[in-house]
């Protein structure tokens, strides 16, 4: 079954501590993930994707196939990247998006 | 200039009412969905429409009832509402190229049903 965890459902750091937003998958084949983020009174958007294997506001992930694991990771917080973060996976020829639950990070000052 | 609007933003309507929810996209787009985002801010799909043709249809009340009318429109129809249809609901457009797929979303419209 294609599904996608996302653990926490809150995480809460102080501005310039390192953050690791968790994302484990299921998927029978190749997968696509991405990260898509949604800030206050905004509408949800694309962070970045798995195979641009780029940087985006300083956040980084590594599609680890072996722990079925896609991370969001950021070396220094800043308070604006407070926001619901998705992890999603490419649900397969239908074109659709599987969301986790999102993780609500709050970074504050 | 927005990629995909949704309309009303907002939508308070009574119990048993019928109402629509229209999106447009301007991306020349193939691919249109419906999501639907609940209280505990789970996103899950719910329809998916390529080319004006049905390509998904989750489990969903046949009470929703999306329309087509080409291919830049995707609207979601609601019969007899319930108060648990209270949701924001998203509209999405995708053009699948080779590599992969991004999801442009409109910003979302918050209904209650009272």
């Amino acid at each position: 079954a294609q599904r996608v965890t996302q653990p926490e459902k809150l995480l809460s750091v102080f501005k310039g501590a390192p953050v690791e937003l968790k994302c484990n998958y299921s998927y029978s084949g190749s997968p696509e993930l991405f990260w898509y983020v949604q800030y206050s009174r905004q509408r949800l958007q694309l962070l970045l994707r798995h195979i641009s294997r780029e940087s985006i506001k300083g956040f980084t992930a590594d599609l680890n196939k072996g722990e079925t694991s896609f991370h969001l990771k950021k070396p220094f917080a800043q308070e604006e990247d407070s926001a619901m973060y998705y992890c999603a996976l490419n649900g397969g020829s239908q074109g659709n998006l599987i969301f986790g639950k999102g993780t609500k990070l709050s970074v504050k000052p | 200039d927005t990629a995909v609007s949704q309309t009303p933003k907002y939508l308070v309507t009574q119990m048993g009412n019928d109402k629509s929810i229209k999106c447009e996209q301007n991306l020349g787009h193939d691919t249109m969905y419906w999501y639907k985002q609940d209280s505990k801010k789970f996103l899950k799909i719910m329809f998916s429409y390529n080319n004006k043709e049905l390509i998904i249809n989750e489990t969903v009340p046949n009470r929703f009832s999306p329309k087509s009318p080409d291919k830049a429109h995707l609207n979601l129809h609601i019969n007899s509402l319930e108060l648990g249809d209270s949701a924001v609901y998203f509209c999405a457009s995708s053009q699948e190229d080779r590599f992969v797929t991004e999801a442009f979303f409109g910003q979302g419209t918050r209904l209650t049903v009272v």
